[in-house]
């Protein structure tokens, strides 16, 4: 099984609304990643989380909060966000961060923000 | 600061053609490449990675060629099918970690 599971596919939000993202997997991957992806440009890489531990926040707003709650599963909780947030979040997983191991990709979720 | 660049950013060609899509970096001390196939609104799926010791990988009609010390990166596809038309990315990994620097994509069109 190399699937990345995301929920949900797409999510409208007001800029008052508290959400969540959700990114699953079960191939024993200890390295688990958020990806931006706004339309026509590259993914940007938003966090890392590494045996269940932040390892990189490439200086995302606070109004993201990445969560990690065991090995197969990680959230990216959404506060406040903004008109300008709206994009494709892209969830990987890897089997760590430490070597070049290949990174699996979820669907993504489409976030609109209004 | 490593940066990808792939050229062409659009790319439309009739069913049958064989075509080349290019991609340079900027430091050539990586680690592999990856190359990625994105359709609309969806997520990233892995064609092809080169590590930094071999100069080509094939899987099917795909073959992806690594010249590290000139800084390039090509996708051959062969006999293209309208299936094909989706966002290329190719990605490089730096040595060190595992994060993943995406060059901007080229999307193709295959006409039927």
């Amino acid at each position: 099984d190399t699937e990345v599971t995301q929920t949900p596919k797409h999510l409208v939000m007001g800029m008052t609304n508290k959400k969540s993202l959700k990114c699953e997997q079960h191939m024993g991957h200890r390295a688990m990643y958020w990806y931006k992806q706004k339309a026509k440009k590259p993914p940007e890489l938003m966090f890392v989380y590494s045996y269940e531990k932040l390892s990189i926040n490439e200086s995302v707003p606070s109004r993201f909060s990445p969560e990690c709650p065991n090995s197969s599963l990680l959230n990216l909780h959404l506060h406040a966000l903004q008109p300008e947030d709206s994009a494709l979040y892209l969830c990987a997983s890897s089997q760590d961060d430490r070597e070049p191991y290949e990174q699996y990709f979820g669907p993504g979720t489409r976030l609109t923000v209004t | 600061k490593q940066e990808v660049t792939q050229i062409p950013a659009a790319l439309s060609v009739p069913e049958g053609e064989n075509l080349v899509l290019n991609c340079s970096f900027t430091d050539s001390a990586i680690y592999n490449l990856q190359w990625f196939r994105q359709d609309p609104g969806k997520g990233l799926t892995s064609l092809l990675l080169i590590q930094s010791s071999q100069r080509e990988q094939t899987s099917g009609r795909l073959n992806a060629s690594l010249d590290k010390s000139s800084g390039r990166s090509t996708l051959y596809i062969a006999a293209s099918q309208p299936g094909d038309s989706a966002t290329y990315l190719c990605a490089v990994r730096r040595d060190a970690g595992n994060m993943l620097t995406f060059g901007g994509g080229t999307r193709l069109m295959v006409k039927p």
